[in-house]
């Protein structure tokens, strides 16, 4: 299975530590997306790549957030000086051509204590 | 600004009743419609979609009618199973390239 894929599936943190994310998407896949979602809510869209290019962003993606594609294939999302409400689950996604079609990854659930 | 509402859950149904789970949304122009299904501890899954109005989108026995005069995409099935049991998104796409989702309808289907 080649399915967009997330490292780490779980991640504990303290208050104040930086985090940092990555998503592997469908080979090929030119469109990556970044969701956050907390428990009861359905996914927040947070940053959109299409290739290396990072083309919006959330009014969510607060300074403390920055993601990167750098070669256009993985993304990282790092979290600086994380804060307790950032305990949520993040969710990767891709697409080729049609944005329409999105695939997800199994997503990382961060827990800030 | 864009939104999607769904209808609350939990649900509970009994094995082989028919389903239906509201979604209506708000948006300008003509958004594309979609309904996606997170089964326990996996990710999201697109289960249908439909891209203009009146469009049916269909898959497993699903089905949802883009609906823009009642604003509406409305989940059904006419027999659920077992496996049919997660969580289901409704959830939009428009120009800007987001989706905005809904809070999700948690379904339990008991043997």
């Amino acid at each position: 299975d080649t399915g967009v894929s997330q490292d780490p599936r779980h991640k504990i943190t303290k208050r104040g530590q930086n985090v940092t994310f990555r998503c592997d998407p469908i080979s090929e896949h030119n469109r990556l997306y970044w969701y956050r979602q907390t428990l009861g809510q359905g996914p927040e869209f947070l940053t959109y790549f299409q290739n290396e290019a990072q083309l919006e962003k959330s009014r969510l993606l607060s300074d403390r957030f920055s993601a990167e594609r750098p070669k256009g294939s993985f993304s990282t999302l790092e979290i600086q000086r994380t804060e307790q409400g950032d305990s949520a689950m993040y969710l990767c996604a891709s697409s080729l051509g049609d944005a329409n079609t999105q695939y997800f990854g199994p997503g990382t659930r961060l827990t800030v204590l | 600004g864009d939104s999607v509402t769904q209808m609350e859950g939990p649900v509970t149904l009994s094995e082989e009743a028919f389903l239906t789970i509201n979604c209506t949304y708000t948006a300008t122009g003509y958004p594309s419609l979609f309904w996606y299904v997170q089964y326990p501890g996996e990710g999201l899954q697109l289960l249908l979609k439909a891209t203009k109005a009146d469009d049916k989108g269909s898959n497993k026995g699903f089905e949802a009618t883009y609906r823009k005069e009642t604003t509406s995409f409305h989940l059904e099935k006419g027999s659920v199973q077992v496996s049919d049991s997660a969580v289901y998104f409704c959830a939009l796409y428009h120009t800007g390239n987001q989706f905005y989702f809904g809070t999700g309808t948690s379904l339990t289907v008991i043997p």
